[in-house]
């Protein structure tokens, strides 16, 4: 089965750019890449999502890997109040059937 | 456009109680999938739900059970509550079966069981 791994926490400061890592080696040929981050008694807030190629968006951008056996969430300028727990997630629809793999998160401290 | 929204977002149990959460997806969506969150386990798959058919089920027990009407608003039901049901349970909705869809999640519901 798939899985993802994250580092359990990072740290960074504020105004500078946060490479958050994933390695998803076993992610199948259809599985896309989300990643949502998740702050204090809230429930996840969507970030990026991507299959192959890299994306961006206004609030990040996901570098995938060309094996797509990782990937990399970035925040080009952080502030504080990207400080959460970052998850990367993995999601395929197998038979009409949503197949989710979540990763354990990191989370991410923003030093003023 | 509204989010997905939750209710209730607190609520205490007692142990052998049973509890109903429900969950309003956002206008047209259709796929609603459940989620308990704990600090000890994360983010595990409850069930899904697409057109009111129960699409998926996570490694639960029957204690726990959901169900989704035909306007997509769905329920979960947990019966004979014991303490480790204590958690955040979260639903989430997307437009529909495409694994490129965004999934957006509701504020959760807590349940404490005491």
């Amino acid at each position: 089965d798939a899985k993802t791994t994250q580092p359990n926490s990072m740290e960074s400061n504020e105004e500078e750019p946060v490479h958050l890592p994933c390695n998803h080696s076993t992610i199948s040929g259809t599985d896309y890449i989300h990643w949502y981050r998740q702050l204090p008694s809230q429930g996840p807030e969507y970030v990026i999502h991507g299959l192959t190629s890299n994306v961006n968006n206004r609030m990040a951008s996901l570098a995938i890997a060309e094996d797509r056996k990782s990937s990399t969430l970035i925040l080009h300028r952080a502030t504080l109040r990207d400080a959460a727990v970052y998850y990367c997630i993995l999601r395929d629809i197998i038979q009409g059937a949503q197949k989710l793999v979540f990763g354990q998160g990191t989370r991410l401290t923003i030093n003023p | 456009k509204a989010g997905v929204t939750q209710t209730p977002r607190y609520l205490i149990k007692t142990r052998g109680q049973q509890v109903t959460l429900s969950c309003s997806p956002i206008s047209g969506h259709r796929s609603v999938s459940w989620y308990q969150q704990t600090p000890g386990q994360g983010l595990q798959f409850l069930f899904e739900y697409f057109s009111e058919t129960q699409r998926n089920k996570g490694n639960f027990p029957g204690r726990f059970s959901g169900r989704q009407f035909s306007n997509s608003r769905s329920e979960m039901n947990v019966s004979t509550l014991e303490l480790g049901d204590s958690a955040l349970y979260l639903c989430a909705s997307s437009p529909g079966l495409n694994s490129g869809n965004t999934i957006y999640f509701g504020e959760g519901s807590w349940l404490t069981v005491v």
